[in-house]
């Protein structure tokens, strides 16, 4: 069976640190993968999404930014966190021609 | 732009139906209706999609109107445990993004 994982589940960073957060597929080969970001008490914002190994389309500007270095692996970064980035970020995959999105567990994250 | 339009909030009593509505008077002939669920602090999840015809699984119905300008989930017997957060979104499939509103703040009451 496929299972999405994303890690940490929790962080805590000050403004101006960098940011490195990991979402890894199993079970499935070559899925489109999405990283969102929810507001507190928003809806999801979708960030950026890929279709294959290093091919990432980005859907909103701002200081983060996304890899695919591995076609299960997507990793969400940013060099200088700003108190504007905190939120929820959610990872998910879906089949290439598929119908269904799952997401991971998510990451909240918290910028002091 | 989520291309939908859900209240803000609806209530509904343990062990009857909850109707969830969303207008998507916008809608292109080649895109579909999908419905997700977020429970609070956890990842959204799939429901249901249609296109045309009424679906039906073991979660959920959908049933969209004739011109497909909205639809309604139904949860036929509400429980507790469905208050969640209700996000329908239009996409066509398959394609590369998944749009989310607002969605519709469910509480279902004992």
């Amino acid at each position: 069976s496929q299972t999405i994982h994303q890690w940490p589940a929790t962080l805590v960073q000050p403004v101006g640190s960098p940011l490195s957060l990991e979402c890894t597929v199993e079970g499935t080969s070559n899925p489109n993968l999405y990283w969102y970001r929810q507001a507190a008490g928003r809806g999801l914002q979708l960030l950026f999404y890929s279709v294959g190994i290093g091919q990432i389309s980005s859907e909103v500007p701002q200081n983060l930014s996304a890899s695919r270095p591995q076609d299960r692996q997507f990793i969400l970064s940013s060099k200088k966190l700003l108190l504007s980035d905190s939120g929820f970020y959610l990872c998910a995959w879906t089949y290439p021609q598929g119908y269904e999105q799952y997401f991971g567990p998510g990451t909240r994250l918290t910028v002091t | 732009d989520a291309k939908t339009t859900q209240p803000p909030s609806m209530d509904c009593a343990e062990g009857r139906a909850a109707n969830l509505p969303c207008n998507h008077s916008t809608i292109s002939g080649n895109e579909y209706v999908y419905w997700y669920r977020q429970i609070h602090s956890q990842g959204p999840q799939y429901i249901i999609h249609g296109l045309k015809n009424n679906e039906t699984n073991e979660m959920a119905s959908l049933i969209i109107t004739e011109d497909r300008k909205s639809s309604t989930l139904i949860l036929p017997h509400a429980t507790l445990r469905d208050t969640a957060v209700y996000y329908c979104i239009v996409r066509v499939t398959p394609n590369n993004d998944m749009r989310f509103g607002a969605g519709t703040r469910l509480t279902v009451k004992p």
